[in-house]
């Protein structure tokens, strides 16, 4: 596609549940960004993955998240017995090579843990 | 990284230019100022970058202080559209280096 693509667009689970959300970055890119953005707050950093090296986790909250990208390109964040503190909009980003070239931003997925 | 610093709000007429300053002291010599911005409901968008010289893209343009320590962007006719949240950010350009937002400028425009 042409943009950043993210999906779901909007998921509601039950605490406690598992959920997984999915980023297809702009082919070529090699890197990806995960944050997440809590209603009325700034953006929070999650996990890097640039090209081949190991990825940037300092931003995750808690083991309970983690994030995988295979074959370098699509990435799936997931939220381990997700609690309601978990509810935000989570936001996926890519860029060439993730250094002096602009990062490119999905819509991003609502998250509503009930 | 360095630290930036930005008002936390600022007002504009409609058809003025916005003129939003960043303050980063700390900025190293290999550091690039970076602008974002993120219009409410979407995801934050690329404005422009620059390193020491002053910058100008069709969004907008970058002037970047001799010393380095503080910078502005201008709208040039800032329109209702241009309402957002509007993040300088400063990072080395070098590869693996990730991107981190502060708290950004709430721009309002206003008619």
């Amino acid at each position: 596609g042409a943009g950043v693509s993210q999906s779901p667009s909007n998921k509601v689970t039950e605490k406690g549940k598992d959920v997984e959300l999915r980023c297809d970055p702009i082919s070529g890119h090699t890197a990806l960004y995960w944050y997440r953005q809590s209603l009325g707050q700034g953006l929070e950093f999650l996990i890097y993955f640039q090209g081949n090296s190991a990825p940037d986790k300092s931003g995750l909250p808690s083991d309970r998240f983690s994030a995988e990208r295979t074959g370098g390109s699509v990435s799936t964040l997931t939220i381990q017995r997700t609690q309601q503190e978990d509810s935000a909009v989570y936001l996926c980003a890519s860029s060439l090579q993730g250094a002096i070239t602009e990062a490119f931003f999905g819509q991003g997925t609502r998250l509503t843990v009930v | 990284d360095a630290k930036t610093t930005q008002p936390p709000s600022m007002d504009c007429a409609e058809g003025r230019a916005a003129n939003l300053p960043c303050n980063h002291s700390t900025i190293s010599g290999n550091e690039y100022v970076y602008w974002y911005r993120q219009i409410h409901s979407q995801g934050p968008q690329y404005i422009i970058h620059g390193l020491k010289n002053n910058e100008t893209n069709e969004m907008a343009s970058l002037i970047i202080t001799e010393d380095r320590k503080s910078s502005t962007l201008i709208l040039p006719h800032a329109t209702l559209r241009d309402t957002a949240v509007y993040y300088c950010i400063v990072r080395v350009a070098e590869y693996g280096n990730k991107l981190v937002f502060g708290a950004g400028t709430i721009l309002r425009v206003k008619s």
